[in-house]
C-alpha cells in the first residue's frame, strides 16, 4: 500500500478564515512533507518533518503553520492567507534514510482557493 | 545550490519512443527520481537512480551519469495516456534529504 490521503480535496477560504489541511499515511514512513504547486510549475518544498520533528522550513510565511501530531498524521494550519496562496498543496511521505527508501509518495493534494 | 534543467515541452507520436533529458548541478547527490504528473493530479513515482547506468521498468527506463550530471527517461511504445508532465528530481545534501524538482517536461502524445 503506497497511499497517502489528504483532506479536503478542495477548499475555498476568505482571507480572514482559519482552516486546516490534513494528510495521513500508514506506510510506516517517518518523513513527511508539504509542497505547494502552482499551475504548470513544479512542486515547491515548504516543510519537512523527520521523526515527527520539523527538520526543514523553507522560509515559509508564518500564516502557514505545520503540525505533526504523530508518525501517521501531518497537518497544515492556514490563517490570514492571501490570494496568491491559491495553489495545489501536496503532502508526501518517505522513509527518512537513504536509497530507494527515500522515494516520496504523494497524496492527491488539496486545491486551495483564497478569495 | 541546486539547478535542474529539463526541456519545457515535447511532442511524440503514439507507438513511438521518446527520451526526456535532465541535467543537474547540485551540492551533494543522493539519487535522482523521475515522477509522472497528469494535469490536476499528484506526482506518481516512476524511477530512481543512484548509480550510473540504466534502470528498466516495463515501458519506462531511466539512465544516470553522475560524472556528467545527466539523466534521461526513456518511454517506449507511447500511449495516449502517457501525455503528462515528467518531473526530474534530485535528492541533494545528506543532511537535507529533500527533493529539488526540475520545472518538468510536458509531453504531448499525438495519434
Amino acid at each position: 500500500d503506497t497511499e497517502v490521503t489528504q483532506t479536503p480535496k478542495h477548499l475555498v477560504m476568505g482571507m480572514t478564515n482559519k482552516k486546516s489541511l490534513k494528510c495521513e499515511q500508514h506506510m510506516g514512513h517517518r518523513a513527511m512533507y508539504w509542497y505547494k504547486q502552482k499551475a504548470k510549475k513544479p512542486p515547491e518544498l515548504m516543510f519537512v518533518y523527520s521523526y515527527e520533528k520539523l527538520s526543514i522550513n523553507e522560509s515559509v510565511p508564518s500564516r502557514f503553520s505545520p503540525e505533526c501530531p504523530n508518525s501517521s498524521l501531518l497537518n497544515l494550519h492556514l490563517h490570514a492567507l492571501q490570494p496568491e496562496d491559491s495553489a495545489l498543496y501536496l503532502c508526501a511521505s518517505s522513509h527518512p534514510r537513504g536509497g530507494t527508501q527515500e522515494t516520496q509518495y504523494f497524496g492527491p493534494g488539496t486545491r486551495l482557493l483564497v478569495l | 545550490g541546486q539547478n535542474i534543467d529539463q526541456p519545457t515541452e515535447m511532442t511524440a507520436t503514439e507507438g513511438a519512443i521518446v527520451q526526456i533529458n535532465c541535467t543537474y548541478q547540485t551540492s551533494g547527490f543522493n539519487g535522482l527520481f523521475w515522477y509522472q504528473q497528469h494535469a490536476g493530479e499528484a506526482p506518481t513515482f516512476l524511477s530512481y537512480n543512484v548509480l550510473d547506468g540504466l534502470e528498466e521498468k516495463g515501458r519506462f527506463s531511466s539512465f544516470l551519469s553522475r560524472s556528467k550530471g545527466y539523466s534521461y527517461l526513456l518511454l517506449k511504445e507511447l500511449q495516449m495516456k502517457d501525455s503528462a508532465s515528467y518531473l526530474c528530481a534530485v535528492s541533494g545534501d545528506t543532511g537535507r534529504r529533500a527533493l529539488t524538482f526540475g520545472s518538468g517536461t510536458r509531453l504531448q502524445v499525438q495519434p
